[in-house]
């Protein structure tokens, strides 16, 4: 079974609206963390915002949220007011908690292309 | 910019060779991490240092290797280089290990093999 679902190939918004990004997860861990990242086409990934499994508020980071469902294992990315520049792919990824010295590892999704029409 | 620097930045090399690639951490950082991004496989994590010991293993092929240095920095090596292993090599690090902590990535080397 997939860890990370994003069922979202690609997405297009138009500019200044706001877009949720989709990513479900799988673990029977108690403890684990939720990212998400950016790639523009440059290349690099970009890290935008961290949710833990026991945060009882919602991640936010300026104009990036993350909706974090717990029974129903999903932590999407809602980001407000698109802009152009948030064109790009956007991964979300696990990490899971396991023992002291193992599961480090971030499992990624397979990403979503999100592009901003003007 | 994470402050996590790889380089180089692009690597053109036939099958058969050798190369290796290098990453410096963001300062203060003690885990670095490996990832391969491929258009097949998508993004997937090779091995993670912390403090100079391997601390986790995932899908990396026998023929690849990585230390990491007294001065934190790591390096990838990968050997009878075959055209599947084309892709985008990540490193990224944190500052701790464990479950919260968020991981920066370099801005990656490209390798293609010819």
């Amino acid at each position: 079974a997939q860890k990370i679902t994003q069922t979202q190939p690609g997405m297009f918004v138009q500019e200044k609206e706001a877009v949720t990004l989709d990513c479900t997860y799988d673990t029977s861990d108690q403890s684990y963390g939720l990212f998400w990242y950016k790639q523009p086409s440059s290349g690099e990934m970009i890290f935008l915002i961290y949710q833990g499994s026991y945060d009882e508020q919602n991640a936010t980071e300026g104009r990036y949220s993350l909706n974090f469902q717990k029974a129903r294992k999903s932590a999407n990315l809602v980001i407000s007011a698109s802009q152009l520049g948030d064109s790009a792919m956007y991964f979300c990824a696990m990490r899971e908690g396991g023992t002291n010295f193992g599961n480090e590892k971030l499992t990624f999704g397979t990403g979503t292309r999100l592009t901003i029409i003007p | 910019d994470s402050g996590v620097t790889q380089t180089p930045k692009h690597l053109i090399t036939a099958t058969g060779q050798r190369v290796t690639l290098r990453c410096s951490p963001r300062s203060g950082d003690l885990s670095v991490y490996w990832y391969q991004q491929s258009l097949d496989q998508g993004l997937q994590f090779l091995i993670q240092y912390y403090n100079g010991e391997e601390r986790a293993k995932g899908n990396i092929l026998e023929r690849f290797s990585a230390q990491q240095f007294p001065d934190l920095h790591s390096e990838l090596n990968l050997s009878s280089l075959e055209l599947g292993d084309s892709a985008l090599y990540f490193c990224a690090s944190s500052v701790d290990s464990g479950v919260r902590y968020e991981q920066y990535f370099g801005p990656g080397t490209r390798l293609t093999v010819t």
